[in-house]
């Protein structure tokens, strides 16, 4: 099945410091998706990246997929203390067809 | 996802014992996954269904089994629970043709001592 590794794993930033986090595969992919998940909550879906050096943004969220289709970040500008969660990227082609293969998520704690 | 349910909601079970979790969607979607997350290592795919006659395992389904009741149910068994399977566990739906997006349940926190 398909792998993403995803770093960093933890991040802590003081509250209005930028925040990125990245997924990389060894094979291209065919999507991305990104999901958001609170302390104590469920993943939610954030957005889907398909084509080739993809920019998306979302008020204080952009997302990219690379050139090769191969990696993608999550950057947010100026956190907020709602941004605290885990952030998941998860990619098709997991077991079974059109399945997801998810990274391992990065934990982003903000510091007021 | 309000629209996807999973009950119970927490769970203390002992070594040995049979438990049943169970996913309900009003969704509509055909598609029906069980996950596991434990920390530092994300969601793992336990089995998933594409519609009630289609179950499929996962990544790391030794230790489980489900049941697609209906389209809008789906139960995930552990028939001799045992501590290595204390989790946190979700179901998700999707429908085919949508995009991948899954939806995803509020989750069960599985104990077994």
């Amino acid at each position: 099945g398909q792998q993403v590794m995803q770093i960093p794993q933890y991040q802590h930033v003081q509250e209005g410091e930028d925040f990125t986090t990245y997924c990389n595969s060894s094979t291209t992919l065919s999507n991305i998706q990104w999901y958001k998940q609170r302390p104590g909550g469920h993943p939610v879906f954030l957005i889907q990246l398909v084509k080739s050096g993809e920019v998306k943004k979302q008020k204080r969220l952009t997302f990219q997929f690379g050139e090769a289709k191969k990696n993608s970040s999550l950057h947010i500008t100026a956190t907020q203390t709602t941004d605290v969660g885990t952030y998941f990227c998860a990619a098709a082609g997991g077991w079974g067809a059109n399945n997801l293969f998810f990274g391992t998520g990065t934990r982003l704690t903000v510091i007021p | 996802d309000a629209d996807v349910t999973q009950t119970p909601r927490n769970r203390i079970t002992k070594t040995g014992k049979r438990i049943m979790l169970e996913c309900s969607q009003t969704k509509g979607h055909d598609r029906m996954y069980w996950y596991r997350q434990d920390p530092g290592l994300g969601l793992r795919l336990i089995y998933y269904s594409f519609d009630v006659k289609d179950i499929n395992k996962g990544e790391i389904s030794d230790g489980y089994s489900v049941s697609r009741q209906a389209q809008a149910k789906f139960s995930l068994s552990l028939e001799s629970a045992i501590p290595n399977q204390t989790a946190l566990y979700f179901c998700a739906t999707r429908q085919q043709g949508d995009t991948d997006t899954q939806y995803f349940g509020p989750g069960t926190r599985l104990t077994v001592l």
